[in-house]
């Protein structure tokens, strides 16, 4: 199983950066995932990390260190819409077959103006 | 895009009450899930499916059941309802490089 750590919530000013850290514990990593999650609605799918390093997507990048179970999201040029929670979840090759994915509680990120 | 339809927003339910989720994929997917979600717990997951008339069980099955007697649909079932399942609902879609969720079903048990 997965003991998956995030931060429960971080405040950062509109135009500023903001890194959400995430560790973790598997048995047999298979790939690190990022969703957002708008209050009252659905996650969506941010970023999928399997390698190390950092993976850059517009204003948003993640990275990941395996031997050190860990990744971080990192939010650049924050906007009011990007007030959300944002989910850290990772797959175990026990279960890989499957594509089951095992999910932190969340880190509430509130951007103030 | 894929496209994961569950059936009702909101629900309100008595103690009790056999209970139906319906969720819908459209896009052939094996892999299908149900989670629940709760303030400072995250995604817990209840069952998931990864072929028609297959359930495994996740890591809070009891009290639910579940049903796929066809690929694009997954249905979770509360045998008898009970106010501690008072949750929102999550369905998701998906593979082994992500998933597509549902919009989400708020149950009340009241």
């Amino acid at each position: 199983g997965q003991n998956i750590d995030q931060p429960t919530e971080m405040t950062a000013t509109e135009g500023a950066i903001v890194q959400i850290n995430c560790t973790y514990q598997t048995s047999g990593f298979n790939g690190l995932f990022w969703y957002q999650q708008h209050a009252g609605e659905a996650p969506t799918f941010l970023s999928y990390n399997v390698l190390d390093g950092l993976e850059e997507k517009g204003r948003f990048s993640s990275f990941l260190s395996r031997s050190k179970g860990y990744s971080y999201l990192l939010l650049k040029e924050l906007q009011m819409k990007d007030s959300a929670s944002y989910l850290c979840a990772v797959r175990d090759r026990e279960t890989d077959s499957w594509g089951k994915f095992q999910f932190g509680a969340g880190t509430q990120v509130v951007v103030t103006p | 895009d894929v496209k994961v339809t569950q059936s009702s927003r909101y629900l309100v339910k008595r103690t009790g009450e056999k209970v139906f989720l319906e969720c819908v994929q459209d896009m052939d997917h094996e892999n299908m899930f149900w989670y629940r979600q709760d303030p400072g717990l995250g995604l817990r997951l209840i069952y998931f499916s990864y072929d028609v008339k297959m359930k495994e069980k996740g890591d809070i099955p009891e009290g639910y059941s579940v049903s796929r007697e066809k690929k694009e649909r997954f249905s979770l079932i509360l045998e008898s309802a009970s106010t501690n399942q008072t949750s929102m609902y999550l369905c998701a879609s998906g593979t082994d490089y992500g998933y597509t969720f549902g919009s989400g079903t708020r149950l009340t048990v009241v």
